[in-house]
């Protein structure tokens, strides 16, 4: 069965590092997402990407986060200057252009020391 | 205000009972989803059930929908250790396309004691 694959699983590292966390979505989809869980708390929308340009954004999605898909495959989320409180697990997830339903990836683990 | 609430934070039962699982919602939606996820893991879809939908099965998962309340209920019938998970509601208050988005709720905390 079709799955988004997420990579790493976990990610350490140091205040003020950028990471670059990487998503494989499902290959027919059209409409790809980023969430982030930090611990305990709820899963909250970063963005969502559409035919290569972002769709929308929320306010956590600052200056500091990019999306790419720099191939017909891959879809990326770079955080340039990590803080204590980037420290979350990630979720990247695709869907088709018609339906509702999303497909969300394992995760990365993001930790920032 | 908070889209998609889910009460009760946790709960516990034995293995063959059920479970029943509340959310509330602020906004008008399309549609709300359910998923689950296990500890430290990713989000699995459960059920999707349509703002004109009333109630709707999957195997042992049943889930309503009250628009008028906004609110839903997940019910897990028969109950199985391999259940204890977190559950939460997700809202698409978009009109679609590439406009949609999911708003989820903080979960509950179901364990299932053998």
């Amino acid at each position: 069965e079709p799955e988004v694959t997420q990579t790493p699983s976990h990610q350490v590292t140091q205040m003020g590092q950028e990471v670059i966390l990487r998503c494989v979505p499902i290959s027919n989809h059209l409409y790809f997402y980023w969430y982030r869980q930090i611990l305990g708390q709820k899963v909250e929308f970063l963005v969502s990407f559409y035919n290569n340009e972002i769709s929308e954004k929320s306010e956590i999605f600052d200056d500091q986060f990019s999306v790419e898909r720099p191939d017909g495959s891959n879809f990326t989320l770079k955080i340039r200057s990590t803080k204590l409180e980037d420290s979350a697990m990630y979720f990247c997830a695709s869907k088709l252009q018609t339906g509702f339903e999303a497909f969300f990836g394992q995760g990365t683990r993001l930790t920032v020391v | 205000s908070q889209q998609g609430e889910e009460d009760p934070q946790a709960l516990s039962i034995q293995e063959g009972e059920n479970a029943t699982m509340n959310c509330s919602y602020k906004t008008s939606i399309n549609n709300l989803q359910w998923y689950r996820q296990n500890s430290g893991r990713g989000l699995v879809h459960l059920i999707l059930i349509r703002s004109n939908e009333r109630e709707k099965h999957s195997g042992r998962l049943r889930v309503t929908l009250d628009t008028s309340k906004k609110s839903s209920s997940l019910l897990i019938t028969a109950s199985r250790a391999a259940d204890t998970a977190s559950y939460f509601c997700a809202t698409d208050a978009n009109p679609g396309g590439s406009n949609y988005k999911l708003t989820f709720g903080k979960g509950t905390l179901l364990t299932v004691n053998p």
